[in-house]
């Protein structure tokens, strides 16, 4: 069965600083893998997707993710952290034979300090 | 394009009432799903309908109902509602086909207490 791991609960960064966010799946073939915020009290927001191609997808809001197949990761990255990006972040995996829905993971709680 | 809408956004039950949530999307989209979210857990699926007069189980099914009620619109019932139902429950949509995979949309959400 696929599964997604986000090892980090909660993630505190200073505002004008990097970020990774770290996201490992199982699955047994090609994933389609996805980012997703839910900033508080609201739905979900597609970030970005990854389904082919190159390794590095570039997303919505200044954020990038990396597949790495052999690390079986998923990282969500961003150069420059605004105090807007505190959310939570979902990652998650899709696909499989028959399989139409998603497998998420536990999420990240990003909290921005000026 | 109103995207995904859900109603009602909050919702507080005694245990043992039931209730039905409202999905509606206008995208045109055949799959639809209903998904709970639950601190530290993520979103689990509860049922999804992969095309019009279809439904499947998730995760998560018990104690939940499902209808398609047309293309546009899927439902979801509560019919004894229980503590552990207390949630945030979202529905999404999505194109589909044969073969790949096709992104989701997500509704806004529907706040349950069940007391």
């Amino acid at each position: 069965a696929q599964s997604v791991t986000q090892p980090d609960i909660h993630i505190t960064v200073s505002e004008g600083a990097s970020l990774e966010l770290r996201c490992n799946y199982s699955y047994g073939a090609t994933p389609y893998l996805f980012w997703y915020v839910q900033s508080p009290g609201q739905g979900l927001q597609l970030l970005l997707k990854y389904f082919s191609g190159d390794t590095l997808v570039q997303g919505i809001k200044g954020f990038e993710a990396e597949f790495k197949r052999s690390q079986s990761s998923f990282n969500l990255r961003k150069p420059s952290v605004h105090w807007s990006d505190a959310a939570e972040y979902f990652c998650a995996v899709g696909g499989g034979a028959g399989r139409r829905a998603l497998t998420f993971g536990s999420g990240t709680r990003l909290q921005v300090q000026p | 394009n109103a995207g995904v809408t859900q109603t009602p956004k909050f919702q507080v039950l005694k245990t043992g009432q039931s209730m039905t949530l409202q999905c509606a999307q206008d995208m045109n989209h055949n799959s639809m799903y209903w998904y709970r979210q639950d601190p530290g857990m993520g979103l689990r699926l509860i049922y999804y309908s992969a095309s019009e007069g279809t439904t499947d189980k998730g995760e998560v099914p018990n104690g939940y109902n499902v209808s398609r009620l047309n293309k546009r619109e899927f439902s979801l019932r509560l019919e004894s509602a229980a503590p552990s139902q207390t949630s945030v429950y979202f529905c999404a949509s999505s194109d589909s086909g044969t073969g790949g995979f096709y992104e989701q949309y997500f509704g806004p959400g529907t706040r349950l207490t069940v007391t």
